[in-house]
């Protein structure tokens, strides 16, 4: 089974500028997660999909980060305009149903991002 | 206090002994319970689910504690290849609330 797959893996760009992460979810997992990942701290989450719907954005900073899942299947993430204290890693995960709760979720390899 | 606990480390061991990783947990309501293991520079894979049984899976054994909130990681016999940091993940029953995870804990086994 292919595994969740993201692009691109590493991403530099300067303060102040936009940048669009992808994020495409193993066969079939209707829920997809976007967390964020700071040296030295466990993941974090920013936004849950539900297919094409959102079920929490409640820690995504809506002032300069957006999401969408339009179709269901694949998601993209933006943050505009970056600061410097979005360097992280952006993580993709999904899992098969969200009510099922012992479904465990599944990560990408994950988007390193360097603010300069 | 934190949702979800952890002692990041790091933990130092040598080949072949046996180590055990700890995690609290703030809602006493809940339900789901993970281990996650995080290589350096690589993305969290599922290592094994916390069942309230306690669950086995080679080396490596899985407990929870309700009364205390806490679960634990036990690794018997450890290898150069168990140097990792392990997250605990945990899931609030309510409906919208996602999995939590903690910082995370550093092992390192050394030959």
């Amino acid at each position: 089974e292919a595994g969740v797959a993201q692009s691109p893996r590493y991403k530099i760009i300067e303060k102040r500028q936009s940048v669009a992460f992808w994020c495409n979810p193993i066969s079939g997992h209707a829920t997809l997660y976007w967390y964020q990942q700071i040296l030295g701290q466990g993941p974090k989450l920013l936004i849950q999909f539900q297919n094409n719907g959102v079920v929490d954005d409640s820690q995504l900073p809506k002032d300069r980060f957006s999401a969408e899942r339009l179709k269901g299947v694949d998601s993209t993430l933006k943050i505009q305009p970056a600061k410097l204290e979005d360097s992280a890693v952006y993580l993709c995960a999904s899992s098969l149903e969200r009510w099922d709760s012992n479904q465990p979720q599944h990560f990408g390899d994950g988007t390193r991002l360097s603010i300069l | 206090r934190k949702e979800v606990e952890q002692d990041p480390g790091p933990f130092n061991v040598p080949e072949g002994a046996t180590v055990a990783f700890n995690c609290t947990y703030s809602n006493s309501a809940s339900q789901s319970f993970f281990w996650y293991r995080q290589d350096c520079r690589k993305e969290p894979k599922l290592l094994m689910s916390v069942y309230s049984s306690g669950n086995e899976d080679g080396r490596f054994t899985a407990q929870l504690n309700r009364a205390s909130q806490y679960i634990s990681l036990l690794i018997r016999d450890s290898k150069l290849s168990d140097s990792a940091t392990y997250l605990c993940a945990v899931n609030s029953p309510s409906g919208n609330t996602p999995l939590v995870f903690g910082k995370g804990t550093r092992l390192s086994v050394i030959a």
